[in-house]
Order: C-alpha cells, then structure tokens, then sequence
C-alpha cells in the first residue's frame, strides 16, 4: 500500500546524543515536511523540501538538520543543540505544486523523549 | 507566531448538534486552506480542503467556508457523533512554488453523548 511511514514510533535517547528519525513514502511526492508537536499544541514547522537535494528551513529549525538525497526519504536529525527534544514528530509529504495545491498526507508519528 | 505555553480551545458540543471550528490567519499570500483531524497519538489526516478563488466547499458532513477579507476560515460539521472527538487544524499554504505548509493552534472537539 502507498503510505507515509515514520519509523521508530517511541525512541528514548540520553541527553548530549544525536538521534535520526526515519520518513519514507512511496507515494511519489516532491515535497516533505517535519513538525514537531508538544502535548496540547499545535505542529510547528522544523524543516520542509520542495525537491530531492534542496531544503528550506521551517519556524523552529535551531538544533535540527535534514538531508534530501533521495525522493522517498527525508531524515531528521535531532541534534545535541536542541534544548527541549521530547515531543511528538511528524513527517508529511505532497505533490510539488507545479500544477495544483493538494494536501499533504502525514505519517503516524513518532515519539522522541530525551532522558 | 509561535504557540509555546499556549494549549488548544476547546469546543463541547452534545452528539447531533452541528459544530463550527474557526481559524484565523494572517498570511494574505496564502491560497490553499485545508483542514485536517487529528485523534490522540496519531498522524494528522485530511478532512476538507479549498482554494482562494472558493469561497464555500462542502463535503460528507463537512462544511469549509473562507472568508479571505478578514482572513478567516471555518468548518461546519453537522449532525455531530461521538467519532468526531479530536483535534482541529487549519493549515495554510502560499503560492504556487513555495511548498511551506503552516498550520494554526487548533481546537479539541469533544462530543458529549
């Protein structure tokens, strides 16, 4: 089935260390997202990539990083700068805009806490 | 801006009533609205969308209807049932080009049987 698939769904990681958190789709899309969601809030916006290789930062891209190397995966690396990483994660993906706006389709999460 | 300390507006509404979620935003650049629910622990999923030249889309049960003079957006759900308890975004995207998908606070949707 054609999905967005986020992968761990809990990860427990010690302060001071690096994690990677895996997005894949096989829907075809251009673009994908990662949000960071803390409880009772809304989802901020970390980073976003229009296209294989390019990336743009979202609202809260301080102590994060992205690579675009392939369509399908967009990894993101939650680094020791990062002050507060204990949140809910979420990637999405859409069909670039050349033609039409479509919605963008979410993975089912995952759960970051730090320790 | 950013919605640190900030926790979601809660709406109750008695199971078959109707239910109107508002959204306010302030990018005029926008011109693709979409609203998504999402259940505890789970991804956000797709509800109903509409474009800047609409000003009113309907859906099964779902009404989005835009308002781009006060840049205001709001869904209807009508003849509510107790599935419909999660929480509402809005989302806003610009132009054609420019792929940055923002989205508003929210609101809890509870129905109360």
């Amino acid at each position: 089935d054609g999905g967005i698939t986020q992968s761990p769904k809990y990860l427990f990681r010690k302060e001071g260390q690096n994690v990677t958190l895996s997005c894949e789709q096989n829907l075809n899309h251009d673009a994908m997202y990662w949000y960071r969601q803390d409880p009772g809030q809304g989802l901020r916006l970390i980073y976003y990539s229009q296209i294989v290789n390019d990336f743009q930062k979202g609202d809260i891209a301080e102590g994060y990083s992205v690579s675009r190397e392939k369509k399908e995966s967009f990894p993101l690396t939650v680094t020791s700068a990062q002050k507060n990483p204990t949140a809910f994660y979420l990637c999405a993906s859409s069909i670039e805009a050349g033609v039409v706006n479509t919605e963008a389709f979410f993975g089912q999460g995952t759960r970051l806490t730090v320790v | 801006g950013e919605s640190v300390g900030l926790h979601l507006p809660t709406l109750s509404v008695q199971e078959g009533d109707n239910s109107i979620i508002n959204c306010a935003y302030s990018n005029s650049a926008s011109d693709y609205f979409i609203w998504y629910k999402q259940e505890s622990g789970k991804g956000p999923q797709f509800i109903i969308d509409i474009r800047s030249n609409m000003d009113k889309r309907q859906g099964q049960r779902v009404t989005v209807l835009l308002n781009k003079t006060v840049k205001h957006l709001s869904l209807q759900i009508a003849a509510t049932q107790p599935g419909d308890s999660a929480v509402y975004f809005c989302a806003e995207k610009e132009d054609f080009g420019n792929e940055k998908l923002t989205f508003g606070t929210g609101t809890r949707l509870t129905i109360i049987p």
